[in-house]
């Protein structure tokens, strides 16, 4: 079945300290793929995607992922944390096969100031 | 602007009501979802609609349902709510022709079922 995991539930970090969080998906095809935040009390909003080209994609402030085809990863980074990044991240996966997205199950990040 | 909005925000109902939560979006598109979050469970996908009259079940379906009355709304209905559908609801919208299925998300309604 399809699915997408992300291994790190729960992450603590300093601020200034660097960032990378786990994607990993089932095989499935061609894929879709897509970070997103979501701050305390909101919604989820995009960070990035990537659909094809350069696999390393750049989104709003200052996160970039990814795309290793060959190990079906699409990890998060940031080299420097700020303590407003304190939020709950989810990785997703659209298929080319499927009809709808599929979400990981959220890594929440917490940043000590 | 172009939005995807929910109603209500927050609910409180008890155990063997009938409640009914509002999606409506000005985006255009013609894709709707309704979500589930729960703390450690992610995001799980209730139902999908890709248009009117359109209805598709998702992971944990049973316990809801769903209409379409037109583009722009999709509401979802718990017939008889429990304590365990206590949980924060999202509905997003998408339009695959334009944006690869990427899921544009409303503000969420949380509802407390006693």
């Amino acid at each position: 079945a399809q699915s997408v995991s992300q291994h790190n539930h729960h992450v603590i970090l300093s601020e200034a300290a660097s960032l990378e969080l786990g994607c990993n998906y089932s095989y499935g095809g061609t894929v879709n793929l897509f970070w997103y935040v979501q701050y305390p009390g909101q919604h989820l909003q995009l960070l990035l995607k990537y659909f094809s080209g350069d696999p390393l994609v750049k989104g709003i402030k200052g996160f970039e992922a990814e795309f290793i085809k060959s190990k079906f990863s699409f990890n998060l980074r940031k080299p420097s944390v700020q303590w407003s990044d304190t939020a709950e991240y989810f990785c997703a996966v659209s298929y080319s096969s499927a009809s709808k997205i599929i979400f990981g199950s959220g890594t929440r990040l917490s940043i000590r100031p | 602007d172009a939005d995807v909005t929910q109603t209500p925000r927050n609910r409180i109902t008890k155990t063997g009501k009938r409640i009914m939560l509002e999606c409506s979006q000005t985006k255009g598109h013609d894709r709707m979802y309704w979500y589930r979050q729960d703390p450690g469970l992610g995001l799980r996908l209730i139902y999908y609609s890709f248009d009117v009259k359109d209805i598709n079940k998702g992971e944990i379906s049973d316990g809801y349902s769903v209409s379409r009355q037109a583009q722009a709304k999709f509401s979802l209905s718990l017939e008889s709510a429990i304590p365990n559908q206590t949980a924060l609801y999202f509905c997003a919208t998408s339009d695959l022709r334009g944006t690869h299925n990427e899921q544009f998300f409303g503000p969420g309604t949380r509802l407390t079922v006693l």
